[in-house]
């Protein structure tokens, strides 16, 4: 399986672009990355996800390098009500079943 | 509201004690699974489920047991709570559309204390 890497914090002022890296050099041509979010203590919220095209919703961007050996999640305006923790994820596959490994995400938190 | 229910929100067991964590969801997804959060610490896959009736093991499956005999719920049973059990356990479901898998929804999560 895939494993990603990402900073274990970083910091955004609030109204600026906050970008969100993360490194998933072993992945497989046919795999997903997804992100996710945990705002405090719910339970975690999907943000978007992409295969090798750059993808954009109304949450935020993703863009997925060339090589798909890393990505970027944009949230192009953040708020204070995005300080969460952010979890980059390849999907797994294993004999036509998949699961979601989760890391241990950054953990972004948005100043005023 | 569609949605995954989890049940309950707040559970506390003596050790040895035995209980099964409620999970149900209304939105005829084919995918389910169980995590794990310790305190400052990222989720842990415990079991999944890919359909009725097939569950697999996820990353921390000793000490619990799962079922799918129904698409709605999955349930996990703790079979003799230790403290080391102690956590917050989200369930999850998903499906997946022409082959192209969609993104997790997650229940508000069971805060379980073993002491």
């Amino acid at each position: 399986d895939a494993k990603t890497t990402q900073p274990t914090s970083m910091d955004c002022a609030e109204g600026r672009a906050a970008n969100l890296p993360c490194n998933h050099s072993t992945i497989s041509g046919n795999e997903y990355v997804y992100w996710y979010r945990q705002i405090h203590s719910q339970g975690p919220q999907y943000i978007i996800h992409g295969l090798k095209n750059n993808e954009t919703n109304e949450m935020a961007s993703l863009i997925i390098t060339e090589d798909r050996k890393s990505s970027t999640l944009i949230l192009p305006h953040a708020t204070l009500r995005d300080t969460a923790v952010y979890y980059c994820i390849v999907r797994a596959t294993t004999s036509g079943t998949y699961k979601y490994i989760f890391g241990t995400g950054t953990r972004l938190k948005v100043l005023a | 509201n569609a949605g995954v229910t989890q049940t309950p929100k707040f559970q506390v067991l003596k050790t040895g004690q035995s209980m099964t964590l409620q999970c149900a969801q209304d939105m005829n997804h084919e995918y389910m699974s169980w995590y794990r959060q310790d305190p400052g610490m990222g989720l842990r896959l415990i079991h999944y489920s890919v359909g009725a009736g097939i569950t697999d093991q996820g990353e921390v499956p000793n000490g619990y047991n799962v079922s799918r005999s129904t698409t709605e719920d999955f349930p996990l049973r703790l079979l003799s709570a230790a403290p080391s059990q102690t956590s917050v356990y989200f369930c999850a479901s998903s499906y997946s559309d022409r082959g192209l898998n969609y993104g997790y929804t997650f229940g508000s999560g069971t805060r379980l204390t073993v002491v």
